[in-house]
């Protein structure tokens, strides 16, 4: 079945650390993955996508994010990290054999101490 | 494009009316999502259009929910009877094909 998948509910990190989002997908075909971000009381926003090309993408507010195919992960990442970047994070993956049908993962509540 | 709208952006209404929610795509999207999110259950898709036909609304809680597009700038998700545990935020998304959906500020409504 297709779905999306983030094994944490809650990442900790300090101001200026990396940090990294985890994510791993199950589709029948090729994946187009996409990440979003959702401040408090806030829609989600797109942050960046996968689509085909290179395995590191990177997309807006200096996240990035690495396609592994044999992993089928698509983690995301930031070199430092700032606390204005706390809030939820979400994975998601459209399928394009099951008509373009979009799954979100659980998201991931990031927290970022100074 | 001032990006996807929702109206209303708060709901408070009593257990057994009907609500009425809706959205305003992007000009020119031919996907359009509709979404809710709860504290418990998360994200869920409740049902998608592709150039203003039904897709898939497998989501859908229950026959109480419907969901309409009539056209290409308009989509209404309806609820009724509305009841509490209906309450939540609702979201609609739309897209240009296969690529990213841009999601509206949504609707929070509660039922009392």
């Amino acid at each position: 079945a297709q779905s999306v998948a983030q094994p944490e509910d809650q990442v900790n990190v300090a101001e200026g650390n990396p940090l990294t989002v985890k994510c791993t997908y199950s589709v029948s075909g090729n994946p187009y993955l996409f990440w979003y971000v959702q401040y408090p009381n806030r829609g989600l926003q797109f942050l960046l996508k996968y689509i085909t090309g290179d395995n590191l993408v990177k997309g807006s507010y200096g996240f990035e994010a690495e396609f592994n195919k044999s992993q089928t992960s698509f983690h995301l990442k930031k070199p430092s990290a700032l606390v204005s970047d706390s809030a939820l994070y979400f994975c998601a993956v459209r399928d394009m054999i099951n008509f373009n049908k979009f799954y979100f993962g659980s998201g991931t509540k990031l927290n970022v101490k100074p | 494009d001032a990006g996807v709208i929702q109206s209303p952006r708060h709901e408070v209404t009593e257990m057994g009316q009907e609500v009425t929610l809706r959205c305003k795509p992007i000009s020119g999207h031919d996907y359009l999502f509709w979404y809710r999110q709860t504290m418990m259950r998360g994200l869920e898709l409740l049902i998608y259009f592709n150039n203003n036909v039904p897709i898939d609304d497998s989501g859908m809680p229950e026959d109480r929910f419907s969901a309409k597009m009539p056209n290409a700038s308009f989509s209404t998700l309806k609820i009724q009877p509305s009841e509490p545990r209906d309450s939540a935020v609702y979201f609609c998304a739309s897209s240009f094909k296969f690529t990213e959906a841009f999601f509206g500020q949504g609707t929070r409504l509660t039922v009392v």
